[in-house]
């Protein structure tokens, strides 16, 4: 089984400052996506980014990259030039990749979640 | 629109009457999935399906029930719900093999107490 730990209940930064955010994961799995989700005050679950297990670079978009380091099994977020709209709680998850040759159960498996805050 | 619909968004019920909750997706999926969110927890899986009239248990089954008599609905039933089944539910729909860019579709979230 996977399991996903987020170590920072709560975090908060200035406006325009940078902050990363940490995720560890357990697994025996060798194929795998690895996927930070925003949730914001309305409660909708948000993909920020995708990470596929077998690429070494590291995804990015726009503002929001990742830090994915397979061995250590540590995919941290970081977020540069914060703005108000970045305040939320973000989830780090986890998805093996399912193919006709393991084919089940597509779940995800969620940390506990980062609470951010941007302060103006 | 690429979407999941849920309904209802908000629920208030007492303890032991049977509620439903909707599920909808547009997008063809095969596989269909409920959690629910809890502090503390992060969101934990209750049931899914990988496809119409299969469905199994997550990790968090007791208590709910689905079904999967069409691809596109997949809906959640409480028989008897209980205080500790409060809580926020997501449904989620994801694109299954050979389809590339794996990422789950959330439903809008319903916010469910029971008093």
């Amino acid at each position: 089984a996977q399991t996903v730990t987020q170590s920072q209940p709560e975090m908060s930064v200035q406006e325009a400052e940078t902050v990363t955010l940490s995720c560890t994961y357990d697994t025996s799995e060798n194929n795998y996506y690895l996927f930070w989700y925003k949730q914001p005050p309305s409660r909708q679950m948000i993909l920020v980014i995708r990470q596929e297990a077998y690429k070494q670079q590291n995804a990015t978009e726009n503002r929001f990259s990742v830090n994915f380091q397979k061995a250590a099994k540590s995919f941290s977020l970081k977020i540069s030039d914060s703005q108000l709209g970045d305040t939320a709680m973000y989830f780090c998850a986890f998805m093996k990749h399912v193919t006709p040759s393991n084919f089940g159960n597509e779940k995800l498996t969620f940390g506990t979640g980062t609470r951010l805050t941007i302060i103006p | 629109e690429a979407q999941v619909t849920q309904n209802p968004r908000y629920l208030i019920t007492v303890t032991g009457k049977k509620l439903t909750v909707t599920c909808s997706q547009n997008m063809n999926h095969e596989y269909m999935s409920w959690y629910r969110q809890d502090p503390g927890l992060g969101l934990r899986q209750i049931y899914y399906s990988m496809n119409v009239e299969v469905t199994d248990k997550g990790d968090v089954p007791e208590g709910y029930k689905v079904s999967r008599k069409e691809k596109r609905n997949f809906p959640l039933i409480l028989e008897s719900p209980s205080p500790n089944q409060t809580s926020l539910y997501f449904c989620a729909s994801t694109p299954v093999w050979p389809q590339k860019n794996t990422e789950a579709f959330f439903g809008q979230g319903t916010r469910l107490t029971v008093v």
